[in-house]
């Protein structure tokens, strides 16, 4: 059972608009900064967003980060193929001092 | 380019060892805090360990505290993961990433990982 708590699926059409949520405690998410990442088939995970809602060089503005006491969120706005993947959040936890993940969200392109 | 390459996994017996070590490439190793993060295949993100550029800060998962130690060697670019008392539940694929410091930044390159299988 993961420290941070995400939805396991999410769905969505071409253009479609989707949001994935991450929530957690004062401890993580609540005191310090939110990153996501996303897992292609196969591959090595990649930073997606940094800092809450900063992204990357290369990363689609598409993909956008939010955060609002202890949950957070990473929003697609108009889903394309490519976007099917893994993604998990992560945050610095002050009561475990450790890096805590999402179990992560499996995005899936209808 | 790679830029974050390991090795060292393989297959090893409950309560042995195993030595993982990650060959980091085309930034200033020195610079920053590098991490291990560990995932068993078809599962979540598992972070293991982390230890600042200078080695004076090191944290580690509850769940290898330990047992595990991470060191590296700045002059030579190289990350290591000393992993003693090996269980099944250790069985993942390891991959090596740089941070920012332990605590903060994110983890902005990963190589491509190194499996450890702990079976009898």
């Amino acid at each position: 059972q993961s420290v941070l708590t995400q939805p396991p699926s999410a769905s969505g059409t071409p253009g479609q608009r989707l949001t994935i949520s991450c929530s957690g405690s004062s401890s993580n998410i609540g005191g310090n900064i939110v990153h996501w990442y996303q897992q292609l088939p196969g591959t090595a995970p990649k930073l997606f967003i940094f800092s809450d809602n900063q992204r990357p060089s290369g990363v689609p503005d598409r993909f956008s980060g939010s955060k609002s006491g202890t949950s957070a969120s990473l929003a697609i706005s108009g889903l394309h193929s490519e976007d099917e993947a893994d993604y998990y959040c992560a945050s610095w936890d002050d009561s475990l001092t450790g890096w805590v993940f999402g179990g992560g969200t499996k995005v899936t392109v209808l | 380019e790679e830029q974050l390459v390991e090795s060292g996994g393989g297959l090893e017996q409950p309560g042995r060892h195993l030595r993982l070590s990650c060959a980091a490439s085309t930034f200033n190793f020195e610079d920053y805090a590098m991490h291990w993060v560990r995932q068993i295949p078809g599962k979540g993100l598992e972070w293991v360990c982390g230890i600042s550029w200078n080695s004076v800060t090191i944290e580690y998962a509850d769940s290898v505290k330990g047992r595990f130690t991470i060191s590296r060697d700045n002059a030579k670019n190289f990350l290591y993961l000393q992993m003693n008392s090996l269980r099944a539940e250790d069985t993942a694929m390891y991959y090596c990433v740089k941070g920012y410091t332990v605590t903060t930044g994110g983890f902005d390159i990963w190589g491509r990982g190194t499996m450890v299988t702990v079976s009898s």
